[in-house]
C-alpha cells in the first residue's frame, strides 16, 4: 500500500510556464484535495473533489485547475506560473467528506517559481 | 467563517518534561477537531481527532487532547516529551462537510537535551 503519492518532489519553473503536479492514491478514497503550505500560514485548501468527475474550489483556487477522471488520480495544473505560487503543495485523501474524516497526506511537492 | 489560532509560533521544552500546545478555534456549530504533526520535509500525520463524545481523546505517540467547548479550545498534551517529538504541530477544524479543513499556522516544537 503506497498511500498517497506525489510527483515530482521538487520543481523549479520560470514565470509564465505551466506544469502539472501529480497525485495518486491507492486506498479507494472518494475525497481528494490539494493544499498549499506557506511559511507562517499553515495549510490552505486550493481545490477538492468528492468523487470522479466532481471538483470544487477551496480557499485559494486562482491560478490552478484540477480534474478528476478516476478515483485514484487528482492532478493539479498551474496554468501560468507566478512567483506567488512558490510553495509546498500537499495532496490529501480521505474515505469520507474532507472535514469529517482523517486526511492522508502525500509527501509534498516543493515548487519554486522564478 | 471558521478559524484556528495557535498562539505559540515556537515552543522549547526539555526532554522528559511535559508539553501543552494551545489551540483555539472559531466555529458556529459542533466542530470536528484534529491535531496533525509534520516532521521536517515530510507530509502531515494525524495524531488524534475529536468528533463527539468523551472530551478527552487519546492519540498516537502518547499524545492526548481535551476539547473544551466553553473555551473553544482543543489543547494538545504529552506528559513526557522525547527528542523525536521535535516537529511542527498543526491544529485543524472542520464542519464535517466536503469543504476541507481550516488549519492553524502551526507551532514549532524544539526539544532541548
Amino acid at each position: 500500500n503506497a498511500g498517497v503519492t506525489q510527483t515530482p518532489k521538487f520543481q523549479v519553473l520560470k514565470t509564465g510556464q505551466s506544469m502539472t503536479l501529480q497525485c495518486a492514491q491507492d486506498m479507494n478514497h472518494e475525497y481528494m484535495s490539494w493544499y498549499r503550505q506557506d511559511p507562517g500560514m499553515g495549510l490552505r485548501l486550493i481545490h477538492y473533489s468528492v468523487g470522479a468527475g466532481i471538483t470544487d474550489q477551496g480557499e485559494v483556487p486562482n491560478g490552478y485547475n484540477v480534474s478528476r477522471s478516476t478515483t485514484e488520480d487528482f492532478p493539479l495544473r498551474l496554468l501560468s506560473a507566478a512567483p506567488s505560487q512558490t510553495s509546498v503543495y500537499f495532496c490529501a485523501s480521505s474515505h469520507l467528506a474532507g472535514s469529517g474524516d482523517e486526511q492522508y497526506f502525500g509527501p509534498g511537492t516543493r515548487l519554486t517559481v522564478t | 467563517a471558521q478559524s484556528v489560532t495557535q498562539p505559540d509560533i515556537h515552543i522549547t521544552v526539555s526532554e522528559g518534561a511535559s508539553l501543552e500546545l494551545r489551540c483555539n478555534y472559531s466555529y458556529g456549530a459542533t466542530p470536528y477537531l484534529f491535531w496533525y504533526v509534520q516532521s521536517p520535509g515530510q507530509g502531515l500525520q494525524l495524531l488524534l481527532k475529536y468528533f463527539s463524545g468523551d472530551t478527552l481523546v487519546q492519540g498516537i505517540k502518547g499524545f492526548e487532547a481535551e476539547f473544551k467547548r466553553s473555551q473553544s479550545s482543543f489543547n494538545l498534551r504529552k506528559p513526557s516529551v522525547h527528542w523525536s517529538d521535535a516537529a511542527e504541530y498543526f491544529c485543524a477544524v472542520g464542519g464535517g462537510g466536503a469543504d476541507g479543513l481550516t488549519f492553524g499556522k502551526g507551532t514549532h516544537l524544539i526539544i532541548q537535551p
